[in-house]
This record gives structure tokens, sequence and C-alpha cells, in this order.
């Protein structure tokens, strides 16, 4: 149950894009779609961003997308604004005989 | 509306036992598995636990196995956390979470406000 590896920080500018990768192995990211990513911000509950690596709940704006290739899911932020700062967590299913997860060890992104 | 309501968090000695429960409303409980997820202090998000909606299958993280046992009861919309032989380690804000899918595939949609838990003598 190794967690998944996020950069530890990225950074941008308001109106540019920038993208979170998260590395996993065959046992999880590359052997399931159940890839999610959740944004945080201090002192809060996570909120789901996108689900299924690539489809956005109701609700969030589509400047979020997630894709995957391979072991490496990726979420993109594009016409970054302020309120994106926050922490970005990626997660995955993990097991075809229990029931289990992992997280990425999250992404602090900064907005300059 | 989703509601996920934890409690039953405090300050406990090593050692010692500790349960937590999760009042669930706003969703019909029984069609879904659930998690609990923590966070240490400082730190990220760490998954615990898993059940699915009708307690077939189980999950633990390598850290709590053979100390915390999850369970549920659908007929009071209610996700529990039993921990055992709590350890400084453990110190965290426990979080109940919901999950999209019966069977439970680690797609958590809607979580808690979490009840904290600190391991200290």
């Amino acid at each position: 149950q190794s967690a998944l590896t996020q950069p530890a920080s990225v950074s941008g500018s308001p109106g540019q894009s920038i993208t979170i990768s998260c590395t996993g192995t065959s046992s999880d990211v590359g052997g399931y779609n159940y890839v999610s990513w959740y944004q945080q911000h201090p002192g809060k509950a996570p909120k789901l961003m996108i689900y299924e690596v690539s489809n956005r709940p109701s609700g969030v704006s589509n400047r979020f997308s997630g894709s995957k290739s391979g072991n490496t899911a990726s979420l993109t932020i594009s016409g970054l604004q302020a309120e994106d700062e926050a922490d970005y967590y990626c997660s995955s299913y993990t097991s075809s005989s229990t029931l289990e997860g992992v997280f990425g060890g999250g992404t602090k992104l900064t907005v300059l | 509306e989703v509601q996920l309501v934890e409690s039953g968090g405090g300050l406990v000695q090593p050692g010692r036992s500790l349960r937590l429960s999760c009042a669930a409303s706003g969703f019909t409980f029984d069609d879904y598995a659930m998690h609990w997820v923590r966070q240490a202090p400082g730190k990220g998000l760490e998954w615990v636990s898993g059940i699915s909606w009708n307690s077939g299958s189980i999950g633990y993280a390598d850290s709590v196995k053979g100390r915390f046992t999850i369970s549920r009861d659908n007929a009071k919309n209610s996700l529990y956390l039993q921990m055992n032989s709590l350890r400084a380690e453990d110190t965290a804000l426990y979080y109940c979470a919901k999950d999209m899918a019966s069977s439970g595939w680690f797609l958590v949609d809607y979580w808690g406000q979490g009840t904290l838990v600190t391991v200290s003598s």
C-alpha cells in the first residue's frame, strides 16, 4: 500500500495552465480507471474534482480536467484563478480482492 | 442534501480504545460503500478502511490492520470505526466518506467534516 507519487508543489500565474502528475503502479493507477482528484483548502474537508480519471462532478468548473497514461494520471487546471490555490490529492482503487484505496502525498498549488 | 456527521473523537491514552461513528443522511445509505480517511496534523490524506454496501467486502490499511474494525448498520444509516490499541501515530482528523459505488471503487464524492482523535498520555 505505497502512496502514489505527486510533486510536493507546483505554481502558476493567473490565467496560466498547470498540470499535476500522480504516479502509481499497474496495481493501482495503471490497473484501474478508478482514479480521483480532490481539492482541499486549509481547514476544510476535501472536495471531489475529478473521478474515473476524467469525469467532472456536477458543479466543478470545466477548467479542471483529468487524464491517464500508463501508471501516471494527471490533473490539469487551465485559466488559473486565485481560488484554485489549495492542496490537491490523487487517489486510486488498488485491489481486486478486498476493498482498498490509496492517496498520493498531495501537491500544494500556489497561484503567484 | 448529503450529510455525513462524525462523532466519538477525543483525547485518549496510548493503548486504549475509541469508537467513531458517522451518521449519514440525504441518500440511500445501503446503496453505497463507505470509507474512513484520516489526516494527521499538517499531513496528507490517508485511507484507513472501507466497507461495501452489504459489509461483504472490507479492507484496511496496513497501518491499522488488526487494530481497527469497520462496520455499518444500514438500518441506522450509520458507519463505525472501532479503534483498539491506539498509538500516538493514530492522532489525526478522521473523515467519514461516501463512495460513488456500492462495491467500493474508492471514488469518494462526499466527505464529513471530521472528528479529531488525539492519542497522548
